[in-house]
């Protein structure tokens, strides 16, 4: 079945620091992929979507790129702040609109 | 504009227990969509509905049932409670029609499974 694989946290980086956190996914075909976060205390969020291969998702500084041929979707974002502490899932939706999760990775961002 | 709102926040049961979790769609939403978040773990999804019937389901015992009304609201009932469903319940809307959907999520029911 469809499964997504994402970097164990938490990681902790320093404010203006570069993010990426890992993401593949294993599909039987050609998926709709997600990122989101979920604020402490809070519900998901969507954070960015892509629906084909090569589409780049983006928004509030955060990009990942839809890359069919290494089955990944990388989260990156140029530099943290402290408020993009959160946990972050990546995710995927291929039959009837059910979203598959990652385990999620925690993001701790320090001033 | 009201999001998706669900109760109660948290509740505390005992095993053997029945519960019911309540959600309210985003308003224009059609579907609703239920997801188990164990602690430090992705969601899992439960089932989805859609016109008041259930479209999909994971892999989830029989304990679990859901119900939609006309008005798009729905429940997720839980039977014989058994500690291991301690989690957070997430429900979810979006419009059933759209190939590219995106789900909306609540803030989710905290159960405790004394």
């Amino acid at each position: 079945g469809d499964s997504v694989t994402q970097m164990e946290g938490p990681v902790t980086l320093s404010e203006e620091a570069f993010l990426t956190i890992n993401c593949t996914y294993t599909a039987t075909g050609y998926p709709s992929l997600f990122w989101y976060v979920q604020y402490p205390g809070e519900g998901l969020q969507l954070l960015l979507k892509a629906t084909k291969a090569d589409d780049k998702g983006s928004n509030k500084g955060f990009e990942a790129t839809y890359r069919k041929e290494t089955t990944s979707f990388h989260l990156e974002k140029g530099s943290v702040q402290v408020s993009d502490s959160a946990v972050y899932f990546c995710a995927l939706s291929e039959e009837g609109n059910k979203l598959v999760f990652g385990a999620g990775t925690i993001l701790r961002v320090k001033s | 504009d009201a999001g998706v709102t669900q109760s109660p926040t948290h509740l505390i049961k005992t095993r053997g227990q029945q519960v019911t979790l309540r959600c309210s769609p985003k308003s224009g939403h059609d579907t609703v969509s239920w997801y188990q978040q164990a602690l430090g773990q992705g969601p899992q999804f439960i089932f989805q509905y859609y016109e008041e019937e259930e479209r999909q389901r994971g892999n989830f015992p029989d304990r679990f049932s859901g119900h939609q009304f006309p008005n798009y609201s729905s429940e997720l009932n839980v039977n014989a409670l058994l500690l291991g469903d301690s989690a957070l319940y997430l429900c979810a809307s979006s419009l059933g029609g759209a190939l590219f959907y995106e789900q909306y999520f609540g803030p989710g029911t905290r159960l405790t499974v004394t």
